[in-house]
């Protein structure tokens, strides 16, 4: 099946400094990707959907300016949570659609757990 | 507005018995709903696709069932094993484009040796 490949998995820093995170397809060309936030035992929370070449659409309650989204090709999207606070601290997940096949599924990537000190 | 709830308490049940997860939504007419495994710290894993014509769907010893006049969707794995004991999430997609999934905040399912 397709492969989203997630980097960082971990990542600590200090509050005020911005994180990068990564989200790649690797076998296929994904013309959107979605990034989830999830807080410990709760539920995956859509906070924006990446479209390439194109800016990002974000979920209500989102702040745009606090989580960019880059979309630069079709196999990767960035996230950056810009001056990092420890409420941002959360898990972050990516995930896209294989639009070569059945459209419907997705495929996330590992996952990168935020800590912000 | 939409809703999706699972059960949040934990399933526990015995290995070779046949688990049952639940998953009702409010508020909705999908054209589709999902069932996706998580294991601790990792990202969800797609198992199943049911569509609103469909009624039943199995896949190995996975069985999903989709009443659209219940709002409910029903999850069995049967002759569980340890290795099943996981999270498992249901997802509908949300209207408006771009086929958004929004999920449950699933339930953790425990399979007892």
């Amino acid at each position: 099946g397709a492969v989203v490949s997630q980097h960082p998995s971990r990542v600590i820093c200090k509050s005020g400094t911005s994180v990068k995170i990564e989200c790649r397809s690797l076998d296929f060309q994904a013309t959107t990707m979605f990034w989830y936030r999830q807080f410990p035992k709760q539920s995956l929370m859509l906070m924006a959907t990446s479209n390439e070449g194109s800016k990002a659409t974000y979920e209500q309650g989102v702040e745009k300016d606090k989580f960019l989204i880059n979309h630069a090709s079709l196999t990767l999207s960035t996230l950056t949570v810009t001056s990092a606070h420890p409420e941002d601290s959360s898990f972050y997940i990516c995930s896209a659609r294989d639009g070569q096949g059945a459209n419907e599924k997705l495929f996330f990537g590992s996952g990168t757990q935020l800590s912000v000190l | 507005s939409q809703k999706i709830e699972q059960n949040s308490e934990a399933l526990n049940i015995q290995e070779g018995k046949t688990a049952t997860l639940t998953c009702n939504y409010t508020n909705y007419s999908p054209a589709y709903l999902q069932w996706y495994r998580q294991d601790p710290g990792r990202g969800p894993v797609f198992l199943l696709l049911i569509r609103e014509n469909e009624k039943e769907k199995r896949k190995e010893r996975l069985k999903v069932t989709f009443d659209t006049t219940l709002k409910q969707s029903l999850f069995h794995i049967t002759a569980s094993q340890p290795a099943d004991s996981a999270t498992y999430l249901c997802a509908l997609p949300l209207s408006g484009g771009y086929n958004k999934l929004i999920f449950g905040a699933g339930t953790r399912l425990a399979v007892h040796p």
